[in-house]
């Protein structure tokens, strides 16, 4: 399968813990994209990067959320001192470069539950 | 932000055609994307609009205008496997997604 893969798909955690995702996009995409849906809503912009260089953070993205892709391929997104209301569904998405109408390809997500 | 609406829920029977619509206040925009997500899946492209007029895809057609702020995805032939949420979405390198339209498809 050579689509976007998340990992991990499901991650339970307690409230003021760290956690961490990986997103490995396709291989030939050099934008990748962090967005998180909660239930009945549609996913909401996190950040993007085009190859290693991170282009735009949401302004509603708290300090508390940091994303990487060292090297232009796979991507990380901490969380740290995880709250309640960050449960939701965290999607990564990888498109081609080019002038913004390039579709994005998603992945199966990560599903984080704070208790 | 962008004010996209979609209708919250629809219903069709198999076989018909089904018009979903979304309007948007924003003339921002490089195009305009939709998707489908079935329950607790990724969403997966369906099709886009850059320019004004319809774009046909199989079963699939989406229309933009981009001066009355309004598009629709039109399913034709619908099938069971049609049940699922439609989410329309403004591009500007990011997608600014509305909240979907839950499509329920009965026999």
């Amino acid at each position: 399968d050579t689509g976007v893969s998340q990992n991990p798909r499901h991650k339970i955690t307690k409230r003021g813990q760290n956690v961490t995702f990986r997103c490995d996009p396709i291989s030939e995409h050099n934008r990748l994209y962090w967005y998180r849906q909660t239930l009945g809503q549609g996913p909401e912009f996190l950040t993007y990067f085009q190859n290693e260089a991170q282009l735009e953070k949401s302004r509603l993205l708290s300090d508390r959320f940091s994303a990487e892709r060292p090297k232009g391929s796979f991507s990380t997104l901490e969380i740290q001192r995880t709250e309640q209301g960050d449960s939701a569904m965290y999607l990564c998405a990888s498109s081609v470069a080019g002038d913004g109408n390039q579709p994005q390809h998603f992945g199966d997500g990560t599903r984080l539950s704070i208790l | 932000g962008q004010n996209i609406d979609q209708p919250t829920e629809m219903t069709a029977t198999e076989g018909a055609i089904v018009q979903i619509n979304c309007t948007y206040q924003t003339s921002g925009f490089n195009g305009l994307f939709w998707y489908q997500q079935h329950a607790g899946e990724a969403p997966t492209f369906l099709s886009y609009n850059v320019l004004d007029g319809l774009e046909e895809k199989g079963r699939f057609s989406s229309f933009l205008s981009r001066s009355k702020g309004y598009s629709y995805l039109l399913l034709k032939e619908l099938q069971m496997k049609d049940s699922a949420s439609y989410l329309c979405a403004l591009s500007d390198y990011k997608l600014s997604f509305g909240a979907g339209t839950t499509v329920t498809v009965r026999a």
